[in-house]
């Protein structure tokens, strides 16, 4: 069974930092590439980040370009997504997500997602 | 490419036919995957490449469209259908997902 198990959220203060780490199990983790989604209280989904299987590209939304950086350890089949210069509206939980297919970036496994709250 | 969901909400019973709609602003060929969320939940994917249904997804879900309009049919709704549906563009980067249309009980 494909499990994804984010972490590492909690309460921040504006201007901080945080990093988010998935686990993942129940599939070849190597041979996927993998994404960051957020949703802030109420609102819809918004993605944020997309890592290719060998962690060679990676792609971001313009949200997350210059404050956000996605990597990957495919020893420990982990994904994390550190979050810097952290503001109020980046309040949200994230969620990390599997895409089935090389090439067609849709997402057919998620975790249970993590709460970021950034407020002083 | 912004993705624009239509109606924002529907009030809708069990047992109806609901067609949800989702236009691209330009075209995105047939790389559009839906989704549905119920409240507390991880988004799950419906429908990929506009019209083909994910593993263990019913038949009463099917999708259809091209370039920019995209439609969402369930057939005859059940009690478990009732949550928020977005659909979600791959064609190009950034990727991008709809403001979402929400299903409630009439």
């Amino acid at each position: 069974e494909v499990q994804l198990v984010e972490s590492g959220g909690g309460l921040v203060p504006p201007g901080g930092s945080l990093r988010l780490s998935c686990a993942a199990s129940g599939f070849t983790f190597s041979s996927h590439s993998m994404n960051w989604v957020r949703q802030g209280p109420g609102k819809g989904l918004e993605w944020i980040s997309s890592i290719d299987s060998s962690g060679t590209y990676i792609y971001y939304g313009d949200s997350a370009k210059g404050r956000f950086t996605t990597s990957r350890d495919n020893s420990k089949s982990s994904l994390y997504l550190h979050l810097n210069s952290l503001r109020a509206d980046d309040t949200a939980v994230y969620y990390c997500a599997r895409e089935l297919r090389l090439g067609a970036p849709y997402f057919d496994s998620w975790g249970q997602g993590t709460l970021v709250t950034v407020s002083s | 490419i912004v993705m624009t969901q239509s109606p924002a909400t529907l009030s809708v019973s069990p047992g109806d036919r609901v067609t949800l709609s989702c236009r691209a602003s330009q075209s995105v060929d047939n790389k559009v995957a839906w989704y549905h969320q119920k409240p507390g939940q991880a988004p799950k994917v419906l429908l990929y490449g506009a019209s083909a249904r994910a593993t263990d997804v019913p038949d009463r879900f099917s999708g259809s469209g091209s370039g920019t309009e995209f439609t969402l049919t369930i057939s005859s709704l059940r009690s478990e259908d009732f949550a928020v549906y977005y659909c979600q563009q791959y064609s190009d980067w950034p990727l991008t997902f709809g403001q979402g249309t929400r299903l409630e009980i009439k």
